[in-house]
């Protein structure tokens, strides 16, 4: 069975400092990886895309990490802002169209 | 030009009404989706469409009509709809079905 999980499933950082949010996935055939940030009652945004051959991505202040060995991946958010919370959304492709959704990350920052 | 639009916003409908949910982008991409997400849930992919023609149906049933009128447009026809049906509903677009999607803002469906 294709899946995503992801951890913590929610957390809470003072503005400024850092977190990593965790994504171990079980798809196969494996196509690319991807981490979206979805505001509350918003579409998710795409903020990486990584393919089996890469390893890390950055975005301004995010950073991904894969590992395609131990299928994992991690998502970095450096010098936290208030406006980073939001839910944080691994997501993985496999055979063309399809995605394989995690459950999301909420991240709460507070001043 | 690189967003995908949604209109409406919010939509408040009864079981009896007949609406219509519409989705936009002019980023020339030939693949487009329609999500249903449900509260604290990861989208549920509905439909696909690629080069305006309807490539997968995920068993939804026929209260929901997807509709492509070109390659920009994406609509997305409800009749005699559930309470259970309300739900946010994401509209995404992506060069061809192999590429990064990219969602709109999605349209918040209340069905009473």
């Amino acid at each position: 069975k294709n899946q995503v999980e992801q951890s913590p499933q929610s957390l809470i950082i003072l503005e400024g400092k850092n977190c990593t949010l965790q994504c171990n996935y079980t798809v196969s055939p494996f196509s690319n990886l991807r981490w979206y940030k979805q505001d509350t009652g918003r579409g998710p945004v795409s903020l990486t895309i990584m393919t089996f051959s890469e390893n890390t991505k950055s975005n301004g202040r995010y950073t991904a990490t894969l590992d395609a060995d131990t299928k994992q991946s991690s998502l970095h958010i450096t010098a936290s802002q208030l406006s980073d919370s939001a839910s944080y959304i691994c997501v993985v492709s496999f055979n063309d169209y399809k995605l394989s959704f995690g459950a999301g990350t909420t991240v709460t920052v507070r001043a | 030009d690189t967003e995908v639009t949604q209109t409406p916003k919010h939509l408040v409908m009864g079981m009896t009404n007949k609406k219509s949910l519409k989705c936009e982008q002019h980023m020339g991409h030939r693949a487009m989706y329609w999500y249903k997400q449900k509260a604290k849930k990861p989208p549920e992919l509905m439909f696909v469409y690629s080069y305006e023609k309807l490539s997968i149906n995920e068993s939804v049933p026929s209260r929901f009509s997807p509709e492509c009128p070109n390659s920009s447009l994406l609509n997305l026809h409800l009749h005699a709809l559930q309470p259970e049906d309300s739900a946010l509903y994401l509209c995404a677009s992506s060069q061809d079905t192999t590429d990064t999607q990219y969602f709109g803002p999605g349209t918040r469906l209340t069905v009473l």
